[in-house]
């Protein structure tokens, strides 16, 4: 099993502005995943990002709104650009396991008002 | 399309009592499936997975599920339910066509005591 880390757990904070959460890995990983969870509701995948690569954006999400770098096998970062309350959700790391069972980070809490 | 549906939103039982959560899912191919579990304010944790053999799968902190081809389900149980379990709960099945998990919607499950 992989450990995650996500930095910040939670952060409060104002429209417009741009937030970046940090996902650190402790064994190397090919690929890591970006999820959103709106309250209330199920999880949904923003992008997978390779490194060394663009990152893949699902329907819906486009790089402009959701930059993600991947500058080595351990770490990953997404930015939340030019944030509304819309926004405010559990955003979510994620490695592949050996058998496509996935492991997540405790997620990144973020309330924009 | 694949999809998994998780019928029940809110379940309560007592503590004690068992526990049956539902899932049932839609993929062309023998499925990867996977139950996963949140606890507040954390990440998701895998409780168990089925990929191929024994239809009926032990996981962690005493949960099974089965797997029932005939009925597209992969159903979560538990004999008896203790408070700490009181959780939102995650079915999701593995796409090897698009590479990534889809997730149900979720089962929120509170535990009388």
């Amino acid at each position: 099993s992989a450990v995650i880390s996500q930095k910040p757990s939670r952060d409060i904070c104002q429209r417009g502005t741009s937030l970046t959460i940090q996902c650190q890995v402790d064994s190397q990983v090919t690929m890591m995943f970006w999820y959103r969870q709106q309250p209330g509701q199920s999880l949904t995948l923003i992008a997978t990002a390779n490194q060394g690569s663009e990152a893949t954006y699902e329907s819906g999400f486009v790089i402009d709104k959701f930059p993600i770098s991947r500058p080595n096998l351990t770490f990953s970062t997404l930015t939340v650009s030019n944030m509304s309350p819309e926004d405010s959700s559990i955003y979510l790391c994620s490695v592949d396991g050996l058998n496509t069972e996935a492991f997540f980070g405790q997620g990144t809490r973020l309330t924009v008002v | 399309a694949q999809s998994v549906t998780q019928p029940d939103i809110h379940i309560t039982v007592s503590e004690g009592a068992s526990l049956e959560l539902r899932c049932n899912y839609s993929y062309g191919a023998t499925p990867y499936l996977f139950w996963y579990v949140q606890s507040p304010g954390q990440g998701l944790q895998l409780l168990l997975k089925y990929f191929s053999g024994d239809t009926l799968v032990q996981g962690i902190k005493g949960f099974e599920a089965e797997f029932k081809r005939s009925q597209s389900s992969f159903n979560l149980r538990k004999p008896s339910v203790h408070w700490s379990d009181a959780a939102e709960y995650f079915c999701a099945v593995f796409s090897g066509g698009y590479n990534k998990l889809i997730f149900g919607a979720g089962t929120r499950l509170a535990v009388h005591p």
